[in-house]
């Protein structure tokens, strides 16, 4: 199947610094990329919707020059957590869709990176 | 836009059946997704309802009835290891997903 992977896997950082973490599609290429935020015992936010070659579509109440996502090819996304404060520690989980066959949109099913846990201290 | 309901926890013993319901309102619908996330883990992908009707994949099975807005994920014979939250999810129109609440599933031995 499918496999995305996620770098690094865990990452303490203090607070004012910046910290990116980069999602890969490694047996397939992934237009585009997604991702989300969860907290302890919670469901997944969207944050964004991250397009190779184009700028990310953000979702309502992310701030854009907060998270900054790169989609510089068909196999990585990268998303920068600049000037990071206690309150952005979360686990933060890309996903890809999966390209189908010709005329087959598999929007249904994504794949998911093992996630990153950041701490901020 | 959209949500999606689902309990907040489950419990049941092993060898047991379970069954986790999912409601939800949208704008727009194109079918109901199920992952399964371990504590830590990524959520994975279990199976997916485009029709009314139960898709049924070894020992889990998938309901959905859109005239009720309305589907279910059943666990049988139930494992320790299927301890984990289990999420109903709905793409969003030409978008991306969004993700019910999800149930919190014990298995007891």
């Amino acid at each position: 199947g499918a496999v995305v992977s996620q770098h690094p896997s865990r990452v303490i950082c203090k607070s004012g610094t910046s910290v990116k973490i980069e999602c890969r599609s490694l047996d397939f290429q992934a237009t585009t990329m997604f991702w989300y935020r969860q907290f302890p015992k919670k469901s997944l936010m969207l944050m964004a919707t991250s397009n190779e070659g184009s700028k990310a579509t953000y979702e309502q109440g992310v701030e854009k020059d907060k998270f900054l996502i790169n989609h510089a090819s068909l196999t990585l996304s990268t998303l920068t957590v600049t000037s990071a404060h206690p309150e952005d520690s979360s686990f933060y989980i890309c996903s890809a869709r999966v390209p189908g066959l010709a005329g087959v949109n598999l929007d249904y099913e994504q794949y998911f990176g093992p996630g990153t846990r950041l701490t901020v201290t | 836009g959209q949500s999606l309901e689902q309990p907040s926890e489950v419990t049941a013993v092993e060898g047991a059946i379970v069954q986790m319901n999912c409601t939800y309102q949208t704008s727009g619908f194109y079918g109901l997704s199920w992952y399964q996330q371990h504590d830590g883990g990524a959520p994975t992908f279990l199976s997916y309802n485009a029709l009314d009707g139960l898709e049924e994949t070894g020992r889990f099975s998938s309901f959905l009835s859109r005239s009720d807005s309305y589907g279910y994920l059943l666990l049988q014979e139930l494992q320790m290891k299927d301890s984990a939250s289990y999420f109903c999810a709905a793409p969003h129109p030409g978008q991306n997903f969004v993700f019910g609440p999800g149930t919190r599933l014990s298995v007891l031995p």
